[in-house]
């Protein structure tokens, strides 16, 4: 049961223009988001979150909405560069149970921006 | 500078062997995971320890042990009870188990079978 899907496996855009890229998720009770920016042969970094409770949240050229009627997030970077070139993981966290601490990961979005 | 090492970075196992791959964090940080990336994947949770002397079991766990007797070392040890090995694997570490603080990763080991 993939209870955190990127429907995208792939996405391509111009240096300079905005990257959009999408996460779905199934379990209403998820109260944090994160997104994960991964090089080949590297792990994951850490590169913007958002909680339950809020509906945007901005750090530089990255900004990730969430809407919770759809059960849907988004990463925006604005403007791309080719140095975000890279596969995009987004993650949920479920606090107060058994599950607390636990990411679930989305298969991730390989973004190539072209110079 | 505090962060991860996972060593090695490459390793090959023999069919029937067990092998164990390292994880070493200097972040002061409580809480430590071991996660398996397959292509066209997401991370899945192998196993993961709160503190120094617990850990469980994550949601892929057949096949693997662990064990936490310092703060700073968490390694995996991939048993031959593992059928399909082969995969990148990655270790994390964050403050604690139940804050929203993200998970910092070290740069993964590739395990393959010769």
């Amino acid at each position: 049961d993939q209870q955190v899907k990127q429907n995208s496996p792939s996405l391509s855009v111009q240096e300079g223009r905005i990257s959009i890229l999408n996460c779905d998720y199934t379990n209403s009770m998820f109260d944090y988001f994160l997104w994960y920016k991964k090089y080949p042969a590297e792990g994951p970094t850490f590169l913007i979150s958002i909680s339950s409770i809020k509906d945007k949240n901005e750090d530089g050229r990255f900004t990730v909405f969430l809407n919770k009627s759809a059960k849907h997030l988004s990463l925006h970077i604005v403007p791309s560069q080719p140095g975000d070139s890279a596969v995009y993981f987004c993650a949920a966290i479920r606090y107060g149970s058994s599950n607390t601490g636990k990411l679930i990961f989305g298969q991730g979005t390989t973004l190539q921006v072209k110079p | 500078d505090g962060g991860i090492t996972q060593s090695p970075k490459y390793l090959f196992r023999k069919e029937g062997q067990n092998v164990t791959l390292s994880c070493e964090q200097n972040l002061n940080h409580d809480a430590m995971y071991w996660y398996r990336q397959d292509p066209g994947q997401g991370l899945r949770l192998i196993y993961y320890s709160q503190i120094v002397n617990d850990f469980q079991k994550g949601d892929i766990a057949e096949g693997y042990s662990v064990s936490r007797e310092k703060k700073e070392s968490f390694p995996l040890t991939v048993t031959s009870a593992q059928k399909n090995p082969t995969a990148f694997y990655l270790c994390a570490s964050s403050i604690d188990f139940n804050s929203n603080q993200p998970q910092h990763f070290g740069d993964g080991t590739r395990l393959s079978i010769l």
